[in-house]
């Protein structure tokens, strides 16, 4: 069974300061998703990465897979409070009708 | 109105009593899904519709059942809870001709004592 790692499992840190969340796996991937959850709601989709080296934007938050399609990372410059939240990678498969496997996730806190 | 709406957002139940968490949407999606979040573990499926005549178990089905009442409505029934079934249970649905995305309701938090 693929499992999908990410790492740090924590991280605090402090308003303005930049920081980089990996996805890992052992298997390559089809496709993968990164999804944002606060605390409350259920997780958001950020972005997905398809074509292995590429390189999407979104604001300050910089996503990348990597050219084998094993990992992923996320990058996020001059972290706001409004950045705090559990960030989540999954991946799309096919042995459940092209259902998503999540991994545990970042949890991240901003301190202002 | 959220997309797509989970009931009760919070229980607290006693061991063996019945549970349904119930789910509707607005979007249209055909497909739906019921996933539980435990810490350090992410999100796991627990069971999974493609229209309402086309129910599947997930990786760990195991002590619950689904009921796909309606294209927009789909519960999930702990038929005798058990405190290891605390947790957050999340319901989401996506379009299976549109993106490949998930859209979750808000949660479902589920305490077993």
């Amino acid at each position: 069974t693929q499992l999908l790692e990410q790492s740090p499992q924590f991280l605090s840190i402090q308003e303005g300061e930049n920081l980089t969340v990996y996805c890992n796996s052992s298997s390559v991937f089809s496709s993968l998703q990164w999804y944002r959850q606060e605390p409350g709601e259920g997780p958001v989709l950020l972005v997905t990465v398809v074509t292995g080296g590429e390189v999407k934007k979104l604001k300050r938050l910089t996503f990348q897979f990597g050219d084998a399609r094993k990992d992923s990372s996320l990058h996020i410059t001059a972290a706001q409070p409004g950045d705090t939240g559990l960030y989540l990678c999954a991946e799309s498969r096919d042995n459940y009708g092209q259902n998503f496997v999540f991994g545990p996730g970042t949890r991240l806190s901003v301190l202002p | 109105d959220a997309d797509v709406t989970q009931t009760p957002r919070n229980r607290i139940t006693k061991t063996g009593k019945r549970i349904m968490l119930e789910c509707s949407q607005t979007k249209g999606h055909d497909r739906m899904y019921w996933y539980r979040q435990d810490p350090g573990l992410g999100l796991r499926l627990i069971y999974y519709s493609f229209d309402v005549k086309d129910i599947n178990k997930g990786e760990i089905s195991d002590g619950y059942s689904v009921s796909r009442q309606a294209q927009a409505k789909f519960s999930l029934s702990l038929e005798s809870a058990i405190p290891n079934q605390t947790a957050l249970y999340f319901c989401a649905t996506r379009h299976s001709s549109g993106a490949n995305v998930l859209t979750f309701g808000a949660g479902s938090r589920l305490t077993v004592l």
